[in-house]
């Protein structure tokens, strides 16, 4: 199975910072990678599909890239909206794995 | 608009089984893939199973392959989990959601709980 490693694991930031997620696979997943936000109590929600596609109505502040083993999730400039715990997965090959997250805090 | 929702959530004993269902609306159900995911207390997502839209492949994660069984019925618009030899560790909120691969719709979630 694909392992996938997120960090940080925590990371606290200013409203208007620019804010990088890391998330690295075992093998190449061949940009096969999404990013889910899950608020507190909530359900997770889709970001980014496929590496660097924006999932239809999420802000364009937020932004994914990366291939191979490596991937990226920026927020051009975080919002108060946008704490949250953030999840990479991976659907190159099944069983498709999630990394174990990056809880975003506000400084 | 898109809508899945679980239920059959409870309390059960160690050992037992118990059957969680998703009713899915606002999209042609018979053309996705389908998923469960499930989410231990404090814990990260955990994905566990895959069904296709026609139900001719299914995938599962090792921690529940040979004791849990997904299923459809496209015919009611349906996902169904039948969760066996249930342990303390399959505590935690179930989630469907639409999509092959990339997951774009999910439920509000069904929580189990399995302890004595």
């Amino acid at each position: 199975d694909i392992q996938m490693t997120q960090s940080p694991s925590v990371l606290s930031a200013s409203v208007g910072d620019r804010v990088t997620l890391n998330c690295k696979a075992s093998q190449n997943i061949n940009k096969y990678l999404n990013w889910y936000q899950q608020k507190l109590g909530e359900a997770p929600k889709l970001l980014i599909y496929n590496t660097n596609n924006l999932q239809t109505g999420i802000p364009s502040r937020f932004s994914g890239s990366g291939s191979g083993t490596d991937y990226t999730l920026t927020i051009s400039s975080l919002q108060p909206e946008d704490v949250a715990t953030y999840f990479c997965f991976q659907h190159n090959s099944w069983p498709g794995t999630f990394g174990g997250g990056t809880k975003l805090e506000l400084k | 608009e898109v809508q899945l929702v679980e239920s059959g959530e409870g309390l059960v004993q160690p050992g037992s089984s118990m059957k969680l269902s998703c009713v899915a609306s606002g999209f042609t159900f018979s053309n996705y893939g389908m998923n469960w995911i499930r989410q231990a207390p404090k814990k990260g997502l955990e994905w566990i199973a895959l069904i296709y839209y026609d139900s001719s492949s299914k995938y599962y994660a090792d921690s529940v392959k040979g004791r849990f069984t997904i299923s459809r019925d496209n015919s009611k618009n349906t996902l169904y989990l039948e969760m066996n030899s249930l342990r303390s560790e399959d505590t935690a909120m179930y989630y469907c959601a639409k999509g092959y691969g990339v997951m774009d719709a999910w439920g509000q979630g069904a929580s189990v709980t399995v302890s004595s």
